[in-house]
């Protein structure tokens, strides 16, 4: 049972435009969700989080857009760069459950060409 | 400020031996997380540490324990080691405090023959 899904496995976007990428999520409980980064050979960076009490948050060219309602989140990369290409990694954990426990979906693979 | 720390990088092991992967975490992050990344499931929990104490764990059988010292460096041993346990280990670290992001480093890759 697959509680965080990233259900498009790649996304390519030119150089300069925009990158989203889409999360959605069943377990209502989760509260916390975050993105990471991850080039091959290491491990995942971190990039931007959202609690549920937020709808949006801003960091530099990153932006996370929560719908709870919906229980979707997405990423927005404005302008994408070449070294953006990355698997991207959505994830989320409830404070109930313990908020270190990390649920993963299976990332997305984004390129970015020149 | 020197980022988590996994050792080794990689080992190469045989069927029904143990194993035992360090990770040391960013200085003043006194949780410690562990997880297993395969191809077919993905990013997995495993157990969290914290002030040497496991404070959550995930879906894996009793062959996977962990440890952590009283300087937050922790430990991560899997005994009876199966074939389906070749995998990325990843340990990642945080501070205190609810909603606090983890940071990961760059794993062990465990492979069994």
């Amino acid at each position: 049972d697959q509680q965080v899904k990233q259900n498009s496995p790649s996304l390519s976007v030119q150089e300069g435009r925009i990158s989203i990428l889409n999360c959605d999520y069943t377990n209502s409980m989760f509260d916390y969700f975050l993105w990471y980064k991850k080039y091959p050979a290491e491990g995942p960076t971190f990039l931007i989080s959202i609690s549920s009490i937020k709808d949006k948050n801003e960091d530099g060219r990153f932006t996370v857009f929560l719908n709870k309602s919906a229980k979707h989140l997405s990423l927005h990369i404005v302008p994408s760069q070449p070294g953006d290409s990355a698997v991207y990694f959505c994830a989320a954990s409830s404070l109930q459950g313990g908020s270190e426990k990390l649920v993963f979906g299976k990332g997305t693979k984004l390129t970015v060409n020149p | 400020k020197a980022g988590v720390t996994q050792t080794p990088r990689y080992l190469i092991k045989t069927r029904g031996q143990q194993v035992t992967l360090s990770c040391s975490p960013i200085s003043g992050h006194r949780s410690v997380s562990w997880y297993q990344q395969t191809p077919g499931q993905g990013l997995q929990f495993l157990f969290e540490y914290f002030s040497e104490t496991q404070r959550n764990k995930g879906n894996f059988p009793g062959r996977f324990s962990g440890r952590q010292f009283s300087n937050s460096r922790s430990e991560m041993n899997v005994s009876t080691l199966e074939l389906g346990d070749s995998a990325l280990y990843l340990c990642a670290s945080s501070e205190a405090g609810e909603y606090q992001p983890q940071h990961f480093g760059d794993g062990t890759r465990l492979s069994i023959l």
